[in-house]
């Protein structure tokens, strides 16, 4: 078990739907992240939050809204998607932003757009 | 621009058999290079993290290497198992300010009894 919780763990979803995606850390980290895993492709970062704070989105539509709480919890807020946004949606978080510390994942959302 | 390839994209292999895996990366520069395991339906999860200085790192049946001249970084799997059977993902940082992280394509492997 990583101590990164995602829910759900599927989700399909019309393009015209409003949808929530929740990423939950119980390793006392201060940074958290969402990137996007399509097939095929390399895992691409979409946002950083570190002590809730955003510091950094990749060029990311704004259908995708991230949205950081707490440093224990992040969501990503969904709207209007379309059907090339049909991916697994994976969270990890670690120590501070630094990416010389080591991430650790989440399971993963299997988001289909229909 | 920075760049991570891994090859090959898929393996198929006996149970039992070895086998390596490659990433090449042109990160510059070069901060440190991870290899991570993903299951099908998890999230990967970091196998080994090698820094400029090292050539080896070991983790069980899997062991690493590093040629930091020739920017080239090697994943071997000894005597593998069924639960070997994954993607591996080579992710270099570099050094440079913003310190970012480029990820390789993957490797699929298949372990068959």
């Amino acid at each position: 078990e990583t101590g990164v919780t995602q829910t759900p763990r599927h989700l399909v979803m019309g393009m015209t739907n409003k949808k929530s995606l929740k990423c939950e850390q119980h390793l006392g980290h201060n940074a958290m992240y969402w990137y996007k895993q399509s097939a095929k492709k390399p895992l691409e970062l979409m946002f950083v939050y570190s002590l809730e704070e955003r510091v950094e989105n990749n060029s990311v539509p704004s259908r995708f809204s991230p949205e950081c709480p707490n440093s224990s919890h992040l969501f990503l807020h969904l709207h209007t998607l379309q059907p090339e946004d049909s991916a697994l949606y994976l969270c990890a978080s670690s120590q501070d932003h630094s990416p010389r510390n080591e991430q650790f994942f989440g399971p993963g959302t299997r988001l289909t757009v229909l | 621009k920075n760049q991570v390839e891994q090859s090959p994209q898929s393996l198929i292999i006996l149970e039992g058999k070895n086998c390596t895996l490659q990433c090449n990366y042109t990160v510059s520069p070069f901060s440190n290079l991870r290899w991570y395991k993903q299951d099908t339906g998890r999230g990967p999860v970091s196998l080994t993290i090698m820094t400029f200085s090292e050539n080896t790192k070991s983790n069980g049946r899997y062991t690493a290497t590093l040629d930091a001249d020739t920017k080239q970084s090697s994943l071997h799997i000894t005597a593998s198992q069924l639960s070997d059977s994954a993607s591996y993902i080579c992710v270099v940082t570099t050094g440079a300010a913003g310190n970012k992280l480029t990820f390789g394509g993957g490797t699929r492997v298949l372990v068959k009894p």
